[in-house]
């Protein structure tokens, strides 16, 4: 299954604003509205932060914010905080397979 | 407290066999979609397998190619997974997970803590 690329790291400042890219084509990314995003500390289990490209799961802050454009999917974390340092994975249906391929991985980093 | 929990990892021999297994408590998993995720050490995450609420729709990543089974005892909330013939590339830690809704790349909003597995001689 191929990966969605994602830029292997970023870093913000805190307060500041910050956005991860998820590319892939129009046979998932572009094609459909399944991304999903999580967020993975050291050690831990990933948490969901954000499904079906916009919609955030009941607890996850609304610093957190995603879309779409073309084959091109982002997340935004606005007022960056220590505590967002950490791995981020997209994920998307494809319809070339019944796989789902997940992103790449970025990590975040708080300067 | 919705919370998953994986049992059977372990040390296997390459060419071995693995079950892992996962209950599930604080919700009725036969209504959702589950699947195993894993990631390899210091690696990003590779979805495995998923299985609809009923068990009646199954799902694998190209790379399994009839090595692993994925089932359910949905009268006993749990989710397993057969492994065989494993090879070193498949160490990694397993992840259970259970799907927001009733497709298996809908969002996956409840993580387990995880089961190692080494493939290693």
């Amino acid at each position: 299954q191929s990966a969605l690329t994602q830029p292997a790291s970023v870093s913000g400042s805190p307060g500041q604003s910050i956005t991860i890219s998820c590319t892939g084509t129009s046979s998932d990314v572009g094609g459909y509205n399944y991304v999903s995003w999580y967020q993975q500390h050291p050690g831990k289990a990933p948490k969901l932060m954000i499904y079906d490209v916009n919609n955030r799961p009941s607890g996850v802050s609304n610093r957190f914010s995603g879309s779409k454009s073309g084959n091109t999917a982002s997340l935004t974390i606005f007022g960056l905080q220590a505590e967002d340092e950490a791995d981020y994975y997209c994920s998307s249906y494809t319809s070339s397979s019944t796989s789902l391929p997940f992103g790449t991985g970025t990590k975040v980093t708080v300067l | 407290e919705v919370q998953l929990l994986e049992s059977g990892g372990g040390l296997v021999q390459p060419g071995g066999s693995l079950r892992l297994s996962c209950v599930a408590s604080g919700f009725t998993s036969s209504s959702y979609v589950m699947s195993w995720v894993r990631q390899a050490p210091g690696k990003g995450l590779e979805w495995v397998s998923g299985i609809s609420g009923s068990g009646g729709s199954i799902y694998y990543a190209d790379f399994v190619k009839g090595r692993f089974t994925i089932s359910r005892d949905t009268s006993k909330n749990t989710l397993f997974l057969q492994m065989y013939s494993l090879r070193a590339e498949d160490t990694a830690v397993y992840y259970c997970t259970k799907s927001v809704g009733g497709y298996y790349y809908y969002g996956m909003d409840v993580w387990g803590q995880g089961t190692t597995v080494i493939v290693s001689s």
